[in-house]
């Protein structure tokens, strides 16, 4: 149980252009979701929390007009990066809360490229 | 602040133990996480300890002390597979990661 989809795993794109990742759970409702960003040999690093319905609360230092979240139901997360430049690629990867368990699980991670 | 510290590379053989230590000082406190990093993939749960003590599930057992602000990960009999990545991670209304520790097992 408690399983997030996240789509999709890879994506290549051309700088100026923008990106939609998607991040749904399954089998239960998920209010807040979270977004984290990874770089190569780095740990994770949040970048926001999205809540169902509201607007999301950015980590401090990630640009918000460029990493646009959109939370519009209890089953699905949107990250998408607008104008993406070669400097955005990263792994990409969501988490959402739940009452099971212990309370997180973490989607599989999208891969960014910027070309 | 939020600060968590745990080593940044560790090496051991194949079929040893290994400890990983993980220090924090945050602001919050639900519990703290181990997750196992390979490279390209998703993180993946290992352990969660919310109270003082020794949680064991077969080869990996993760320690906490709440008031020393403490955590480690044991590994035992190790496996060349065990090379990874190791996440310590805070749980407070939100979960913050360390920077990990890479395993490296040699054989």
């Amino acid at each position: 149980g408690a399983v997030v989809s996240q789509h999709p795993s890879r994506v290549i794109c051309k700088s100026g252009t923008s990106v939609k990742i998607e991040c749904r759970s399954l089998d239960f409702q998920a209010t807040t979701m979270f977004w984290y960003r990874q770089f190569p040999k780095q740990s994770l690093m949040l970048m926001a929390t999205s809540n169902e319905g509201s607007k999301a609360t950015y980590e401090q230092g990630v640009e918000k007009d460029k990493f646009l979240i959109n939370h519009a139901s209890l089953t699905l997360s949107t990250l998408t990066v607008t104008s993406a430049h070669p400097e955005d690629s990263s792994f990409y990867i969501c988490s959402a809360r739940h009452q099971r368990d212990y309370g997180y699980t973490f989607g599989s991670g999208t891969r960014l490229t910027v070309v | 602040g939020q600060n968590i510290d745990q080593p940044t590379e560790m090496t051991a053989t194949e079929g040893a133990i290994v400890q990983i230590n993980c220090t924090y000082q945050t602001s919050g406190f639900n519990g703290l996480f181990w997750y196992q990093q390979h490279a390209g993939e998703a993180p993946t749960f290992l352990s969660y300890n919310v109270l003082d003590g020794l949680e064991e599930k077969g080869r990996f057992s993760s320690f906490l002390s709440r008031s020393k602000g403490y955590s480690y990960l044991l590994l035992k009999e190790l496996q060349m597979k065990d090379s990874a990545s190791y996440l310590c991670a805070v749980r407070d209304d939100k979960i913050i990661f360390g920077k990990g520790t890479r395993l490296h097992i040699l054989p």
